[in-house]
């Protein structure tokens, strides 16, 4: 069966320190990924997915990124955070193909992001 | 464009009583639905999927949710509330291998 993993499940930052969060998939191949933020008491909002690696699509400007360098291995960073990065970080996975829009989508447990 | 709304914020029921959870969308086609449910500092987990199948689709823990096209609506309901569903849900629809979310409704279940 399919697992997904994302770590650290808490961390506290202060302001302007840099953020590597990693989430990798296991038991599927060529999935779809997805990194999402959810602001507190609000819906999710995607930041970045990807459908194979080394291709990245970012839905709203700011100063994350991410990076796929294995096919089941995503990686959101930033150089340099911000007081308004804090949040929840959820990465989720789909199976592969990107015209397939009928498939869910599959939730890690999260990472709680603390900027201080 | 695609977009999701959930018409209750919170919603409390007792438990043992039923529970009602409403969505509307907006589709210019044939859409695929979810219904995810989150327990606190925990990711999403799926309920239950719509995809142009039967129109009353049953999912995980006695939750089942009715597409109606004519209402545009995809209102999930479970027929006896449980302490452990306390929790927040959301309604989702699928465009173009992006979910779009609803904002999510928290349901309180009282002894």
């Amino acid at each position: 069966s399919q697992t997904i993993h994302q770590w650290p499940a808490t961390l506290v930052q202060p302001v302007g320190s840099p953020l590597s969060l990693e989430c990798t998939v296991e038991g599927t191949s060529n999935p779809n990924l997805y990194w999402y933020r959810q602001a507190a008491g609000r819906g999710l909002q995607l930041l970045f997915y990807s459908v194979g690696i080394g291709q990245i699509s970012s839905e709203v400007p700011q100063n994350l990124s991410a990076s796929r360098p294995q096919d089941r291995q995503f990686i959101l960073s930033s150089k340099k955070l911000l007081l308004s990065d804090s949040g929840f970080y959820l990465c989720a996975w789909s199976v592969g193909r990107a015209t397939n829009s009928n498939q869910p989508q599959h939730f890690g447990d999260g990472t709680r992001l603390s900027i201080l | 464009a695609q977009s999701v709304t959930q018409l209750d914020s919170h919603v409390s029921v007792s438990e043992g009583t039923p529970v009602l959870l409403r969505c509307n969308y907006s589709s210019s086609y044939s859409p695929s639905l979810f219904w995810y449910v989150q327990h606190p500092n925990k990711g999403l987990q799926l309920l239950l999927k719509y995809t142009s199948a039967a129109t009353l689709v049953k999912g995980i823990n006695g939750f089942e949710a009715e597409f109606k096209k004519s209402e545009t609506s995809f209102h999930l309901t479970k027929p006896s509330a449980h302490m452990s569903d306390a929790a927040e849900y959301f309604c989702v629809v699928s465009e173009r291998n992006k979910l779009i979310f609803g904002a999510g409704t928290r349901l309180a279940v009282h002894p």
